[in-house]
């Protein structure tokens, strides 16, 4: 199994402000993916974050918006920019186990407030 | 492309009487399935997986899932709910390379328990 270790657990942000969400796995993983999870609705993905390279954004998300940085196989960032209210939600890193083990192991959330 | 219909979004039962989620799923290749759970301000729990192995899935708290590949279907199914049982429940799938794969989460089935 994968531990992640997700930070901050939750933050009020005022509109117009950036916050970064750090995602630590306690392996190695190839790839780590970042899901949006907006009040009552389900998981969106947003991203897939590959080291090394830039990361995948699913229609709907763009670079400018919610840039990520992923500088090792271990460790990646979030950022949420230019927050408004529309940007509440719990953030999500998750990364899949290895070859033999082929379920997701998600971290506890980060959840956004923005006023 | 893969894609997850959950088609109850809420589910209301007795304490005591058996519980059925219904998913069914769309997937070009072999999918793998799964069934998360998500308590009230709670991270994501996996209850049971789905990859290739045998159709009928068991999992934890006694919930199980049968995987009908001609009916597109992976039901969930606990033959006697409890209260703590009361939750968001949400049908994945996934497809491609183990440790690539990003999550298609279905839109919830939110179970409520009665006593």
């Amino acid at each position: 199994s994968a531990v992640i270790s997700q930070k901050p657990s939750r933050d009020i942000c005022q509109r117009g402000t950036s916050l970064t969400i750090q995602c630590q796995v306690d392996s190695q993983v190839t790839m780590m993916f970042w899901y949006r999870q907006q009040p009552g609705q389900s998981l969106t993905l947003i991203a897939t974050a590959n080291q090394g390279s830039e990361a995948t954004y699913e229609s709907g998300f763009v670079i400018d918006k919610f840039p990520i940085s992923r500088p090792n196989l271990t460790f990646s960032t979030l950022t949420v920019s230019n927050m408004s209210p529309e940007d509440s939600s719990i953030y999500l890193c998750s990364v899949e186990g290895n070859i033999k083990n082929t379920e997701a192991f998600f971290g506890q959330g980060t959840r956004l407030t923005v006023v | 492309a893969q894609s997850v219909t959950q088609l109850d979004s809420h589910v209301s039962v007795s304490e005591g009487t058996p519980v059925l989620l219904r998913c069914n799923y769309s997937s070009s290749y072999s999918p793998s399935l799964f069934w998360y759970v998500q308590h009230p301000n709670k991270g994501l729990q996996l209850l049971l997986k789905y990859t290739s192995a045998a159709t009928l899935v068991k999992g934890i708290n006694g919930f199980e899932a049968e995987f009908k590949k001609s009916e597109t279907s992976f039901h969930l199914t606990k033959p006697s709910a409890h209260m703590s049982d009361a939750a968001e429940y949400f049908c994945v799938v996934s497809e491609g390379l183990a440790g690539r794969r990003a999550l298609t989460f279905g839109s919830g089935t939110r179970l409520q328990v009665q006593p």
